[in-house]
């Protein structure tokens, strides 16, 4: 199994810019998250999903917006992008019966 | 609502002494509590989880963590640090939704 898999691993975004992040997952878990990690914050939920086209904002989902066509994929969108999405983002997925996160290995997004 | 709070963002032992990581949490219901790693450059990884069963939880790496409702906490220890726990380690909540809290992290150095 690979796991947890995010795409892309790095990416230079211009302030306005939009673009979509993939996280995919092999493990036929129900839930998955996004997250986003900053120095000295820990990590921020984003949105989440416990199923196959549902969807719930988290702690901080503005400037978001997610999508779970498929149960194996969780996409999270900039639709404008701002300096202040620079961050790490961090995709999990949980089996629905367990509690255990296993994430993917981040995408490190810089705004300029 | 639910949240964690981690005590100390920089933890400094010597190799072979105790660790003490703590980790408090507010909660109107019965928590799940979870304490997970992360390496430099990496995902993060579950060490151990409190699920209601026994209140001593022990888990990967010689780690344990103790839930004591009376005074809301879950702090993680090691008897004896070895220089690979160096690290920053994360309490999280999960709320009874399928939400998720992280705290803001403590970073664990570990001096020869």
């Amino acid at each position: 199994n690979a796991g947890v898999t995010q795409t892309p691993k790095f990416r230079v975004l211009k302030t306005g810019q939009s673009m979509t992040l993939l996280c995919a997952q092999d493990m036929n878990h129900e839930y998955m998250y996004w997250y986003r990690q900053d120095p000295g914050m820990g990590l921020r939920l984003i949105h989440y999903s416990v199923g196959e086209g549902t969807t719930a904002k988290g702690e901080v989902p503005d400037g978001y917006n997610v999508s779970r066509l498929k149960k194996q994929n969780f996409l999270l969108g900039l639709e404008s992008a701002a300096p202040s999405q620079t961050s790490v983002y961090f995709c999990a997925s949980v089996r629905g019966s367990s509690y255990e996160q296993y994430f993917g290995p981040g995408t490190r997004l810089t705004v300029t | 609502a639910q949240s964690v709070t981690q005590l100390g963002s920089h933890v400094s032992v010597s190799e072979g002494a105790l660790v003490l990581l703590r980790c408090n949490y507010s909660s109107s219901v019965p928590p799940y509590l979870f304490w997970y790693v992360q390496y430099p450059n990496q995902g993060l990884q579950l060490l151990l989880k409190y699920t209601s069963a026994a209140t001593l939880v022990k888990g990967i790496n010689g780690f344990e963590a103790e839930f004591k409702k009376s005074e809301t906490s879950f702090h993680l220890t090691k008897p004896s640090a070895h220089m690979s726990d160096a690290a920053e380690y994360f309490c999280a909540v999960r709320k009874i939704n399928n939400d998720m809290r992280f705290g803001a992290g403590t970073r664990l150095t570990v001096k020869p």
